[in-house]
């Protein structure tokens, strides 16, 4: 079965860092493009960011550029999120997801995990 | 960046009655070279994660009921559930693919019994 399990929220201090971990199991990891997206409380879907399979490729929305950041380690079957300097913005649940198989960064997203709330305040 | 508008933002529809929810995207995200049309429906039942319903703008993905059904291309696209039931109750989600990043989505429309 493909599982996504997102770990690494939670309560977080304006300008502290965090890092999310997403495992994967199920697939092979690093024949898929992968992906953040996020919703605050209340409100819509939000991408973040994506990565390529093999993590040679990124990329970051505007809101997060510079702050945020995605990486990967195939050797582990697993996707992170480097999050520095968060802000009160930055609350929300956090998901990882699966892009499909056509292999591509231009792809829907077939598989999600259950995501991690991260929330930013003092 | 490519702005998708979801109609209406909220619909009410009685039990085994049609629930047609639009998207609309500020610039074409079908591909003349492939004959894609690179938008996705996500379901959104209160408390789950999103789920991926439909990708390529017609493709239901394996174990949706095929109730759902989606079509449109270029600019203009639909879902549309044929007999609504309890367990459709949910928030629906468009997104465009064919220009990343940024991949956008729509506002959302909140589906209910009325």
């Amino acid at each position: 079965e493909v599982q996504l399990l997102e770990s690494g929220g939670g309560f977080i201090q304006p300008g502290e860092s965090q890092r999310l971990s997403c495992a994967a199991s199920g697939f092979t990891f690093s024949s898929y493009a992968m992906s953040w997206v996020r919703q605050a409380p209340g409100k819509g879907l939000e991408w973040v960011s994506d990565i390529s399979g093999s993590g040679g490729t990124t990329y970051h929305a505007d809101s997060v550029k510079g702050r945020l950041t995605i990486s990967r380690d195939n050797s582990k079957d697993t996707l992170y999120l480097q999050m520095n300097s968060l802000r009160a913005d930055d609350t929300a649940v956090y998901y990882c997801a699966k892009m499909g198989g056509s292999g591509s960064l231009n792809d829907a997203f077939d598989v999600w995990g259950q995501g991690t709330m991260v929330t930013v305040s003092s | 960046d490519i702005v998708m508008t979801q109609s209406p933002d909220s619909l009410a529809v009685s039990l085994g009655e049609r629930a047609t929810i639009n998207c609309k995207s500020s610039q074409s995200v079908s591909s003349s070279s492939n004959h894609k049309n690179y938008l996705a429906w996500y379901q959104q039942k209160p408390g789950q994660h999103p789920k991926l319903l439909i990708s390529w703008a017609s493709t239901r993905e394996s174990g949706v009921p095929d109730r759902f059904s989606g079509s449109g291309s270029g600019t203009d696209f639909t879902l549309t559930i044929s007999s609504l039931q309890a367990e459709d109750v949910a928030v629906y989600y468009c997104q465009q693919y064919y220009t990343t990043p940024p991949r956008t989505f729509g506002q959302g429309t909140k589906v209910e019994i009325k």
